[in-house]
């Protein structure tokens, strides 16, 4: 399967910890976004990448979250001190010109 | 502030006949439109795009049609089948290497 690759498909965990999300982007694609989805709600831009380099992040993402894309290839996503707010599906999608290609997800449920 | 906007959350279409999907959107920046289609418990699925020096794009049963000037796009889907029930998000862009911004969605309901 040559599709984008989302690690964990579902993650709980309790509020105040750290939870990490790793995406893994269709091989020629340069450009990765992250992008989060609650109920109801259309995906919510969070930030991007070209190749390495983070060109946007979204005003909506807080202090508490980081991705990187450290040689050009996978992302991570973290977030630390989860609070319950941050339940949500966390998508991850990659593109070469402008059609992104979406993974499955990451469903994260702070309890 | 909402850039990309579906007003209808839910459309109902008889198998067999024409869906139209409507989205809005106010940032005059915006020069490239995508549909995507998702079904529960997967990631959006990318349909059909346009560019705005185009009017209208067409790919088997799904045309998307783009009036700049009204700042409005459509999705048709003709015919409708059972398998085009799911929820469509409009998204769109500021030129090709920019974020694309979505909608909140429709969901399309095709009955028997």
């Amino acid at each position: 399967d040559t599709g984008v690759s989302q690690d964990p498909r579902h993650k709980i965990t309790k509020r105040g910890q750290n939870v990490t999300f790793r995406c893994d982007p269709i091989s020629e694609h340069n450009r990765l976004y992250w992008y989060r989805q609650t109920l109801g709600q259309g995906p919510e831009f969070l930030t991007y990448f070209q190749n390495e380099a983070q060109l946007e992040k979204s005003r909506l993402l807080s202090d508490r979250f980081s991705a990187e894309r450290p040689k050009g290839s996978f992302s991570t996503l973290e977030i630390q001190r989860t609070e319950q707010g941050d339940s949500a599906m966390y998508l991850c999608a990659s593109s070469l010109v402008t059609e992104a290609f979406f993974g499955q997800g990451t469903r994260l449920t702070v309890v | 502030d909402q850039q990309v906007k579906q007003n209808s959350p839910s459309l109902s279409v008889q198998e067999g006949r024409i869906s139209i999907l409507n989205c809005d959107y106010t940032n005059s920046m915006f020069d490239y439109f995508l549909w995507y289609k998702k079904y529960p418990a997967e990631g959006p699925t990318f349909l059909i795009s346009i560019s705005s020096i185009k009017d209208k794009n067409e790919d088997g049963r799904f045309t998307v049609f783009l009036n700049k000037s009204a700042k409005h796009l459509s999705l048709h889907i003709v015919p409708s089948q059972p398998g085009d029930s799911a929820v469509y998000f409009c998204a769109a862009s500021a030129n090709r290497d920019d974020k694309i911004i979505f909608g909140k969605g429709t969901r399309l309901h095709i009955l028997p």
